[in-house]
C-alpha cells in the first residue's frame, strides 16, 4: 500500500495566524483527501485535491479559510488559515487504495497533524 | 448525502469475549462498506471491507456482514484481545471515487 508522510506531527499555533501541513505519497496517485478529525470525533472530509484542478471542498469548508495545493501527483498542502481556537483538531491527508489483503479498495492515511491553536 | 449511524459509542468486553459493532446507512445507491481501526494516538487503518454484491467476508477474527434490504452492516469481532482496544469506524461510500462517509466511530475496551 501507499506510503505517506505528513507534517508536522503536531503543532501550537496562535490564534490568526496560519499553518500548512504537507503530505507527501511514494507513489502517483489521482486523488488525495483531507479529513479533521475533531477531538473524540469521527472524520469529516475537508476537500478532495487532484492535480492540475481545483479542489473540491466539501459543505462548510471553503477555500479562503483551507487552501489546499496540489502541484503534482505525489505530493499535496493543506493550509489552515487565520487560525481560532475551534481550528484546533487533527488533521489527516489520504489517498485512496489499496484495500487490505484480498479486500477490494480502502484508503490510506497520513500520520496525522495534531493542531491546537491557543 | 450519504448518512451514516453507529452503535454503540462505547464498547466494554471481557477478553476472549465477543464484540458487535453495527452500523445502518441511508443512500440505498452505496455499494462498498469498509471497517477502520484507529489505535490512541495513530491513524486509522483499513482492516476489512465488503461489497455490496458479497453478504459476509471474514478474516480470521473478524468478520463483516451485510444486509442491503435493511441498509445495516456489522462487525463482527471473536476472541477479543486486549490490543484489540481501540476506536473502530465503520463507512458507506458509492461510486467511482469510494470516498466514504464515516460513523462516528466506537470505542471498544477489551478487559484482560
Amino acid at each position: 500500500s501507499a506510503v505517506i508522510s505528513q507534517k508536522p506531527s503536531r503543532d501550537i499555533c496562535q490564534r490568526g495566524t496560519s499553518l500548512t501541513i504537507q503530505c507527501q505519497v511514494d507513489s502517483q496517485v489521482t486523488m488525495m483527501f483531507w479529513y479533521r478529525q475533531q477531538p473524540g470525533q469521527s472524520l469529516t472530509l475537508i476537500a478532495t485535491a487532484n492535480q492540475g484542478s481545483e479542489a473540491t471542498y466539501e459543505s462548510g469548508f471553503v477555500i479562503d479559510k483551507f487552501p489546499i495545493s496540489r502541484p503534482n501527483l505525489t505530493f499535496s498542502t493543506l493550509t489552515v488559515s487565520n487560525m481560532s481556537p475551534e481550528d484546533s483538531s487533527i488533521y489527516l491527508c489520504s489517498v485512496a487504495g489499496p484495500g487490505t489483503g484480498n479486500s477490494n479498495y480502502g484508503y490510506t492515511f497520513g500520520s496525522g497533524t495534531r493542531l491546537t491553536v491557543v | 448525502g450519504e448518512n451514516v449511524e453507529q452503535h454503540p459509542s462505547t464498547l466494554s468486553v471481557q477478553e476472549g469475549d465477543s464484540a458487535v459493532i453495527k452500523c445502518t446507512y441511508s443512500d440505498s445507491a452505496s455499494n462498498y462498506f469498509p471497517w477502520y481501526k484507529q489505535e490512541l494516538g495513530k491513524r486509522p487503518q483499513l482492516i476489512i471491507d465488503i461489497r455490496s454484491n458479497v453478504g459476509e467476508k471474514k478474516d480470521q477474527r473478524i468478520a463483516v456482514t451485510l444486509n442491503k434490504t435493511a441498509k445495516h452492516f456489522s462487525l463482527h469481532i471473536t476472541e477479543t484481545q486486549p490490543e484489540d482496544s481501540a476506536v473502530y469506524f465503520c463507512a458507506a461510500s458509492s461510486g467511482g471515487s469510494y470516498i466514504p462517509t464515516f460513523g462516528r466511530g466506537t470505542s471498544l475496551i477489551v478487559h484482560p
